[in-house]
């Protein structure tokens, strides 16, 4: 079946430090794939998007995610988080050539003192 | 900048109730959807339309039904409603695939609670 996978809940990181959220797809063709961003009372805002070409994208708010294909992955990175990070992501799989998109559980990010 | 609304914001109605949400897009997108999001399974798709008069079923339809009556608007129906629809509600909005990137505009969502 055609679906992502966020291994992690909930995530905490200290400010400043690196981050990494992860996310795992099942799907037989090229994947494209998407991180969105959920603040507190808000709908889901794009932070960045994969088609093809270089692996490593790079997307709003110095986030950067990383496409591999041979692990079935595309985790979202940064290299130094700020309190204001602090927001539900969620990796998302465009299916049948991007009519829809199907969504993973989330992970909610804390960014603590 | 993309723009969609919703309402309402917050709907209590009772098990058994007649419940209408909607949505309106500015984007002049032709693709619309309905998700719902629940704690401990994100966002599930609901229904879709790819323009008025068009409706897809998504990937947990059971218990509704949508309208999509033009470019603009997308309703979603709950015609008897359940406790297990209790949730957050989104509505978004997109281009064609390849005309734009396939990137989803959202809504701020309607919370709804049925008791």
């Amino acid at each position: 079946a055609q679906s992502v996978t966020q291994p992690d809940a909930r995530v905490t990181v200290s400010e400043g430090a690196s981050l990494q959220l992860r996310c795992k797809y099942s799907y037989s063709a090229t994947p494209y794939l998407f991180w969105y961003v959920q603040y507190p009372r808000q709908g889901l805002q794009l932070l960045l998007k994969y088609y093809s070409g270089d692996p490593v994208v790079q997307g709003v708010n110095s986030f950067e995610a990383e496409f591999s294909k041979s692990n079935s992955s595309f985790h979202l990175q940064k290299a130094s988080v700020h309190w204001s990070d602090s927001a539900v992501y969620f990796c998302a799989l465009s299916i049948n050539s991007g009519t829809y998109q199907r969504f993973g559980t989330g992970t909610k990010l804390q960014v603590v003192p | 900048e993309a723009a969609v609304t919703q309402s309402p914001r917050n709907k209590v109605t009772v098990t058994g109730g007649n419940v209408t949400l909607s949505c309106r897009q500015t984007n002049s997108h032709n693709y619309m959807y309905w998700y719902r999001q629940d704690t401990g399974h994100g966002l599930r798709l609901i229904h879709y339309s790819y323009g008025a008069g068009n409706l897809q079923i998504g990937d947990v339809p059971d218990g509704y039904k949508a309208t999509r009556t033009t470019q603009e608007d997308f309703f979603l129906l709950l015609e008897l409603a359940s406790p297990s629809q209790t949730s957050l509600y989104f509505c978004a909005s997109s281009g064609d695939w390849g005309a734009n990137t396939g990137q989803l505009y959202f809504g701020e969502g309607s919370k709804l609670t049925v008791l």
